[in-house]
């Protein structure tokens, strides 16, 4: 089964507007991470922001924040004022934890987001 | 500069021929774990390692060997490589299982 879900293969956006990537994750675990990462046409892998499963409060860096229900085990990707350069593929990842005595970490199959001028 | 080094960058091989993939990073990091990307499937963990001498299976560990006999180094063994582990292939480091991770460039391997 599916450990992580992101229901979006493409997206787009116009410039400037914020874009909402959706992240479904399914864990038993208590402790766990989940991660987002970007990866642009030339292929590098960058990373982007991360929320622990105890954080209370969701994580923010710059124009990206974590809109994190863990109820509803989503952990969706805002990004504010996109531009340009936001056109990438990007990562929904989550580290299963310490209560499954295993570190693996398992990545979505990524939303393709293309920004429009 | 802070940095994971794979090599080779590109590697077309025949079936059968066992081959490594380097990958090396300079900044002390505890974790590091090996990639394989394919089309619609997103990043699949291979292997990863806590630390020297300890690793562990990812999701897709079948076809590949690793070994951490120092920390700077994670090479990624294909003992018998066969046309379905063509992929592109990526090493990352972390200082632990829980901090961003740093990716190499990646490897594109061909086995034909």
């Amino acid at each position: 089964a599916q450990k992580i879900t992101q229901t979006q293969p493409g997206m787009f956006v116009q410039e400037k507007e914020a874009v909402t990537l959706d992240c479904t994750y399914d864990t038993s675990d208590q402790s766990y991470g989940l991660f987002w990462y970007k990866q642009p046409s030339s292929g590098e892998m960058i990373f982007l922001i991360y929320q622990g499963s105890y954080d209370e409060q969701n994580a923010t860096e710059g124009r990206y924040s974590l809109n994190f229900q863990k109820a509803r085990k989503s952990a969706n990707l805002v990004i504010s004022a996109s531009q340009l350069g936001d056109s990438a593929m990007y990562f929904c990842a989550m580290r299963e934890g310490e209560d499954s005595s295993y570190d693996k970490v398992i990545f979505g199959p990524g939303t393709s987001l293309s920004v429009i001028p | 500069e802070a940095q994971v080094t794979q090599n080779p960058r590109y590697l077309i091989t025949v079936t059968g021929k066992k081959l490594t993939v380097t990958c090396s990073q300079n900044m002390n990091h505890e974790y590091m774990s090996w990639y394989r990307q394919d089309p619609g499937l997103g990043l699949r963990q291979i292997y990863y390692s806590m630390n020297v001498e300890v690793t562990d299976k990812g999701d897709v560990p079948e076809g590949y060997k690793v070994s951490r006999k120092e920390k700077r180094n994670f090479p990624l063994i294909l003992e018998s490589p066969s046309p379905n582990q063509t992929s592109l292939y990526f090493c990352a480091s972390s200082l632990n299982e829980d901090t961003e991770a740093f990716f190499g460039q990646g490897t594109r391997l061909t086995v034909v």
